[in-house]
């Protein structure tokens, strides 16, 4: 069956150190892969897309790349701040056949140390 | 402008009782979503709504859940017969695309409803 597995431990990192999440999946193919931010008590808010056959995307301190072949995407976040402690989402989606349902990891828990 | 709104909050339900969720999507959106996510779980996926046709319904957990959306705008998702394992929360969202794959999803903050 489908899998997706994110860092299931917490990442505790200091302030202004680059915090490096794992998105691993198996048994699926996606078109493209994003990332969202999620606060407690509120839901998940969109951050990057990267679709199969991109690389890397970059959007100001966020960088996310994605290997097909080794099945797994990488997100980073650069000069990390307190403001950036949250739980971090993966999700997969399948081409433009389908209806953009989303499938999400179970989310790893930064939080950023001043 | 305001994002996709959920009502209401919080909701405590006995077993047994039905219930009904609210999704105010986006103004202008015709992609809505129902995801549904346990604690310490990502979201899982429930249904899809392109204006008020229910194009996917796969994720549904039984026929006990039921979700529409009319007019194409306001989405409400029932729940019947209401089980412990349903607490979780419920979120929506919503996407201004006619083909929404690979496009950004717009959350609302979700209901968090607690079955006793």
């Amino acid at each position: 069956s489908q899998k997706i597995e994110q860092n299931s431990e917490a990442l505790n990192i200091q302030e202004g150190k680059t915090a490096t999440l794992t998105c691993n999946y198996t048994n699926y193919s996606p078109a493209y892969l994003q990332w969202y931010r999620q606060d407690p008590g509120r839901g998940p808010v969109f951050l990057l897309l990267i679709r199969e056959n991109e690389k890397e995307k970059r959007k100001e301190r966020l960088k996310v790349t994605f290997d097909t072949t080794l099945k797994q995407s990488l997100f980073h976040i650069t000069a990390s701040q307190p403001a950036d402690s949250a739980t971090y989402l993966c999700a997969l989606g399948r081409g433009s056949s389908n209806t953009g349902k989303l499938i999400f990891g179970q989310g790893t828990t930064l939080q950023v140390k001043p | 402008g305001a994002g996709v709104s959920q009502s209401p909050r919080y909701k405590v339900a006995k077993r047994g009782q039905d219930v009904a969720l609210r999704c105010d999507p986006i103004s202008g959106h015709v992609s809505l979503f129902w995801y549904q996510q346990a604690l310490g779980q990502g979201p899982e996926f429930l249904t899809y709504f392109q204006n008020e046709a229910q194009l996917d319904k796969s994720g549904l957990p039984s026929d006990r859940f039921f979700a529409e959306r009319p007019e194409g705008s306001v989405s409400t998702l029932k729940i019947q017969r209401t089980q412990q394992e349903d607490s979780a929360v419920y979120l929506c969202a919503s996407s201004h695309r006619t083909s929404p794959s690979s496009y950004e999803q717009y959350f609302g903050p979700g209901t968090r409803l607690t079955v006793t």
